[in-house]
């Protein structure tokens, strides 16, 4: 089936530092999606991106979408403990009328 | 306050039983989706809906049997055939069909006695 590559797959980071996370694909994208799950809960959605280069903020974090529409990135700026948590990305394939296709997500940790 | 409700919270089943699941959504979706979660892994889609009264299998659908009702809600009945329950069970729905973005639930634990 089709490839989301996430990366990476965990971090540990002391709290303050700067976080960058990327989702891959040789496919091209309609759309990119990021994610955040607690532990033992459902995800919420952070920021949705449905456009080539779009450049979104949503407080602390920003995502884009790449140009090639084959990547989206997601930054954390000055992480704090609650950034602790799993991050998804995901997408729909272009020219499918698809279901969304999930990263397997990155694992944020946050040192005090 | 519109969302996604997941009930219960925890659900032990003993083997052999069939266990039904609950979502419930007031944001007047008209997709509905489950998904498995196991430690490590991604989201696997096990069934959706697109419309009341119809529905479709996932990647995962095997052991598993939805009903669609009334728009509002999607009940999962994970089944005695279902060789390995044990998983966070995720409900989303969507505004439109496949593709849209996905809002979830809080989830389902179950585990197996």
């Amino acid at each position: 089936g089709q490839q989301l590559n996430q990366s990476p797959q965990s971090m540990f980071i002391q709290e303050g530092e700067d976080v960058s996370m990327n989702c891959t694909s040789s496919s091209i994208f309609n759309t990119w999606l990021w994610y955040k799950q607690d532990p033992g809960e459902g995800p919420v959605l952070l920021i949705a991106l449905y456009k080539a280069g779009e450049l979104t903020s949503n407080g602390r974090l920003t995502a884009q979408f790449g140009i090639t529409r084959k990547d989206s990135f997601l930054n954390i700026s000055a992480s704090i403990p609650s950034d602790v948590g799993i991050y998804f990305c995901a997408g729909q394939l272009g020219g499918s009328q698809g279901n969304l296709i999930f990263g397997k997500g990155t694992k944020l940790s946050v040192k005090p | 306050d519109g969302g996604i409700t997941q009930s219960p919270k925890y659900l032990f089943r003993k083997e052999g039983q069939n266990v039904t699941l609950s979502c419930e959504q007031n944001l007047n979706h008209d997709a509905m989706y489950w998904y498995r979660q196991d430690p490590g892994q991604g989201l696997r889609l096990i069934y959706y809906s697109q419309i009341v009264n119809d529905f479709q299998k996932g990647d995962i659908a095997e052991g598993y049997s939805v009903s669609r009702e009334k728009k509002e809600s999607f009940p999962l009945t994970v089944t005695s055939a279902q060789k390995n329950p044990t998983a966070f069970y995720l409900c989303a729905s969507s505004i439109g069909g496949l593709g849209e973005t996905q809002y979830f639930g809080p989830g389902t634990r179950l585990l197996v006695l």
